[in-house]
């Protein structure tokens, strides 16, 4: 079964830079895309975008301005990068598996100034 | 993008009882070629990360309890549990993976009556 453990920064301030990493465990990293969602009260959950082992992206239009995703296949990890943070970026930030069935645990980002 | 409706938005049911969720998408959901809708269903208890329940509009996940049904194609669909137990308590959401971006329903959250 795989296994995501995410970590970052947890407290931003506006127009900072909000960066995450994902670590996979067990499975094939190098079979699957690999997804970032986020979760806020107001507006549920939100599909920022996926990235494959070669580095090919999808990102969601209404961030791809912000988002910069990357990968180190040498230790089946992959990072989100979300550029000038703002309050609406508040959020709890999964890591997940395309196929959906695989999770991290979550990160609280909050952005206060 | 492919907008997800569900409703209700929260729903209240006595224990052993059914409970049934609906979701709607706004374009069609149904690949043709393979004949399979790009529909799942997820539970998401308190403080964890959302958990699949069933993909293809009517496939359940390894390890999911047989109460659990997904029915439903094209551009409507339903979650069916047949009799609710305490454990069920949760939010339920749609998801659909026929185009990017992947996008959710608002959930529906679902208590004990």
């Amino acid at each position: 079964q795989v296994q995501l453990q995410q970590w970052g920064a947890g407290l931003l301030k506006p127009s900072e830079t909000l960066s995450l990493t994902c670590a996979v465990y067990g499975g094939s990293f190098n079979g699957s895309y690999w997804s970032w969602i986020r979760q806020t009260p107001g507006k549920g959950l939100e599909w920022i975008g996926e990235i494959n082992h070669s580095g090919s992206t999808d990102y969601n239009p209404s961030l791809k301005s912000r988002v910069t995703m990357s990968v180190d296949t040498s230790k089946n990890q992959y990072s989100l990068k979300l550029s000038s943070v703002t309050a609406a970026d508040t959020a709890v930030y999964y890591c997940a598996a395309m196929t959906g069935r695989s999770w991290g645990q979550g990160t609280l980002v909050t952005v206060s100034s | 993008d492919i907008v997800m409706t569900q409703s209700p938005e929260s729903l209240a049911v006595s224990l052993g009882e059914r409970a049934t969720i609906d979701c709607k998408s706004s374009q069609n959901v149904l690949y043709s070629s393979n004949n399979k809708n790009y529909l799942a269903w997820y539970q998401q208890r308190p403080g964890q990360p959302p958990k699949l329940l069933i993909y293809w509009a009517s496939t359940r996940e390894s390890g999911v309890p047989d109460r659990f049904s997904g029915s439903g194609s094209g551009t409507d669909f339903t979650l069916t549990i047949s009799s609710l137990q305490a454990e069920d308590v949760a939010v339920y959401y749609c998801q659909q993976y026929y185009s990017t971006p992947l996008t959710f329903g608002g959930g529906t959250k679902v208590e004990i009556k």
